[in-house]
């Protein structure tokens, strides 16, 4: 157990439609970082919030966005969703440059 | 950009028999260096990191690791494999603000 939770397990969207995926970091991390696995590759680097700032971005487009709230929680927001956004989205939450700890994640199809 | 490169996107052994998996990164500064296991629909479990304290790295469920900067090289190894280890292996590196991984390697165990 990480202490990471990620909510929801399993989400099915259309194309076009928009989620939000939710994530509770472990309490006195002050890093948020998201990360996209698609089937049968390793985890992409979508972004990191520190104090609720963004603090480093991958290559990934801009509606891709989220947010940290002071309460450790923070969101993943997917506008315009596309076919190959379909993937298991990962939440991790640390101190800075130092582990993270990761939660078990959130499955997303898009049809 | 830091990286990593897996060798071996799959790798074998039977019950008992030592495990190796592979491998290399890719970095401008001394690099904080991980590896990962993922079970079947679960989130990443951290077994192990290097962060130039020293070079032999001990884990968890009897996994190390040993840094050699001289062939940019981080492998995992077990003197004993369980049937329990059969799992997918991620390494990755952090220089800043985000985590790069390979693409990982599928330990299978043979009885």
């Amino acid at each position: 157990e990480t202490g990471v939770t990620q909510s929801p397990t399993h989400l099915i969207k259309t194309r076009g439609q928009q989620v939000t995926l939710r994530c509770s970091s472990q309490s006195g991390h002050n890093t948020v970082s998201w990360y996209q696995q698609a089937l049968g590759q390793g985890p992409q680097f979508i972004f990191q919030y520190y104090r609720e700032e963004e603090n480093g971005r991958g290559n990934f487009p801009p509606r891709f966005s989220g947010l940290q709230f002071p309460n450790y929680s923070s969101e993943l927001n997917v506008n315009a969703l596309e076919l190959d956004d379909s993937a298991l989205y990962l939440c991790a939450s640390g101190l800075a440059t130092d582990t993270q700890y990761f939660g078990p994640g959130t499955r997303l199809t898009v049809l | 950009a830091q990286s990593v490169t897996q060798l071996g996107s799959h790798v074998s052994v039977s019950e008992g028999a030592l495990v190796l998996l592979r491998c290399n990164y890719s970095s401008s500064v001394p690099p904080y260096l991980f590896w990962y296991v993922q079970y079947p629909n679960q989130g990443l479990q951290l077994l192990l990191k290097y962060t130039s304290a020293a070079t032999l790295v001990k884990g968890i469920n009897g996994f190390e690791a040993e840094f050699k900067k001289s062939e940019t090289s981080f492998h995992l190894t077990k003197p004993s494999a369980h049937m329990s280890d059969a799992a997918e292996y991620f390494c990755a590196v952090s220089e800043k603000n985000d985590m790069r991984f390979g693409a990982g390697t599928r330990l299978t165990v043979k009885p």
